[in-house]
């Protein structure tokens, strides 16, 4: 099955500085590639993603990077700000996409 | 979009006693279903997942079993529930041909 690994664990940054999250895959089939954001007790709720005929995403402060020749791509958030801490999620569909592989999570800490 | 409903918000219940969480989807038709835990402070953790009636998917063998008995309704059961499963419960669905899954608000289970 696929095999999703993202790093960091877990990340503190300054407010008004830039955090990147990266995930590696393993299925080179994989071509839907989505963001979750998880608030404290919530429910994840999808922020980013991005198709494999495309290298980039932009959203506002939040950007998506894709590199299927490496396998990985990656979460960009720019300008930080107090409300952007929570757990992110990225994941990768199997083939046929039925189901998702998430990664493991990062944390992110934003500092006043 | 797509809607995701899912009760109870909290549950308390003591070892060795049935659960059923239910869940059902709005707003599309013959949507992949799927149940996910979390335990605290981790990943998202697929425990079944339904393409269609009567059709579930096991990832993880364990003390659960789910059940799909109309096309916008996944029930997640135990018939005795053990310490181990206490965590968060999320429900999602996915829309026939879609890519973007949608999670339900969760249940958060506490066994004693």
């Amino acid at each position: 099955g696929e095999n999703v690994e993202q790093h960091p664990s877990t990340l503190s940054v300054q407010e008004g500085d830039s955090a990147v999250i990266k995930c590696t895959y393993s299925d080179s089939a994989s071509n839907y590639f989505p963001w979750y954001k998880q608030e404290l007790g919530k429910r994840p709720q999808l922020i980013i993603d991005i198709r494999s005929n495309v290298g980039e995403k932009k959203d506002q402060r939040i950007a998506v990077t894709l590199n299927k020749t490496a396998k990985h791509f990656s979460l960009h958030i720019t300008e930080t700000q107090p409300e952007d801490s929570a757990v992110y999620f990225c994941a990768v569909p199997n083939f046929g996409n039925e189901k998702l592989t998430f990664g493991t999570g990062t944390r992110l800490t934003i500092i006043p | 979009s797509q809607t995701i409903h899912q009760w109870p918000a909290t549950l308390v219940q003591p070892v060795g006693s049935p659960l059923s969480l239910e869940c059902t989807v709005e707003g599309t038709s013959n949507p992949n279903l799927y149940w996910y835990r979390q335990a605290a402070g981790r990943g998202l953790q697929l425990l079944f997942y339904s393409v269609g009636i009567g059709q579930i998917s096991s990832e993880v063998p364990q003390n659960l079993s789910a059940s799909r008995p109309q096309d916008r309704q996944f029930i997640l059961s135990s018939k005795k529930l053990l310490l181990s499963d206490s965590g968060f419960y999320l429900c999602a669905g996915k829309g026939q041909g879609m890519d973007i899954q949608y999670f339900g608000a969760g249940t958060r289970l506490s066994v004693l």
